[in-house]
């Protein structure tokens, strides 16, 4: 079964500037997706980006960016110019690309504050 | 906004008792999946079914059981509900079973 690690419970950084969020996974497959997703105080889970693991280009979605180690099983994900409005939680997540099996396997977070 | 709709927003109950959350997937979507969000357990997927069929099922109970209608709506059922079963539940949807899942805001079950 495939598993997902987030190993940072919390992070913080100041307003207009870069973190990273790490996240590893554990997989025998060789075709899977990942994903981060951000979740406010709201509660809503929200898609920021996602990557296929058969494309070795980085995803980007304006701000946010993610450095995908497919050897390492490696997914983070970094935030540029830090917005109050990025405080969340943020989850990574998997997904298996073999048909039957699309559910999302999710890490457990990690709280992301902006301090202005 | 997704376009995924979750109702009730809230719903507070008692041991023992039978629920029913439902969802409306996006204009278009055909898979509807279901999520359990705990503080213990955190996000679990519990179902998925596609275009009114069981797809596949994660690690949910017995007593919790879903369907997904001809309009393509899902509705879960909880039942025998205990403490533990408090939690915040979603529902998300896709297009087909190898696209983006959106999620609903989600329907907060408190089991008293």
């Amino acid at each position: 079964a495939q598993t997902v690690t987030q190993s940072q419970p919390e992070m913080s950084v100041q307003e207009a500037e870069t973190v990273t969020l790490s996240c590893t996974y554990d997989t025998s497959e060789s075709d899977y997706y990942l994903f981060w997703y951000k979740q406010p105080p709201s509660r809503q889970m929200i898609l920021v980006i996602r990557q296929e693991a058969y494309k070795q280009q980085n995803a980007t979605e304006n701000r946010f960016s993610v450095n995908f180690q497919k050897a390492a099983k490696s997914f983070s994900l970094k935030i540029s110019d830090s917005q109050l409005g990025d405080a969340a939680m943020y989850f990574c997540a998997y997904r298996s690309a073999k048909k039957g099996a699309q559910k999302l396997v999710f890490g457990q977070g990690t709280r992301l504050t902006i301090n202005p | 906004d997704s376009g995924v709709t979750q109702t009730p927003k809230h719903l507070i109950t008692a041991t023992g008792q039978r629920v029913t959350l439902r969802c409306s997937p996006r204009s278009g979507d055909l898979s509807v999946y279901w999520y359990q969000q705990s503080l213990d357990q955190g996000l679990q997927f519990l179902i998925h079914y596609y275009n009114g069929e069981e797809r596949a099922k994660g690690n949910i109970l017995e007593r919790f059981s879903a369907q997904q209608f001809p309009d393509l709506h899902s509705e879960l059922n909880l039942s025998s509900l205990e403490l533990g079963d408090s939690a915040l539940y979603f529902c998300a949807s896709s297009v087909d079973p190898v696209s983006e899942q959106y999620f609903g805001p989600g329907t907060r079950l408190t089991v008293t």
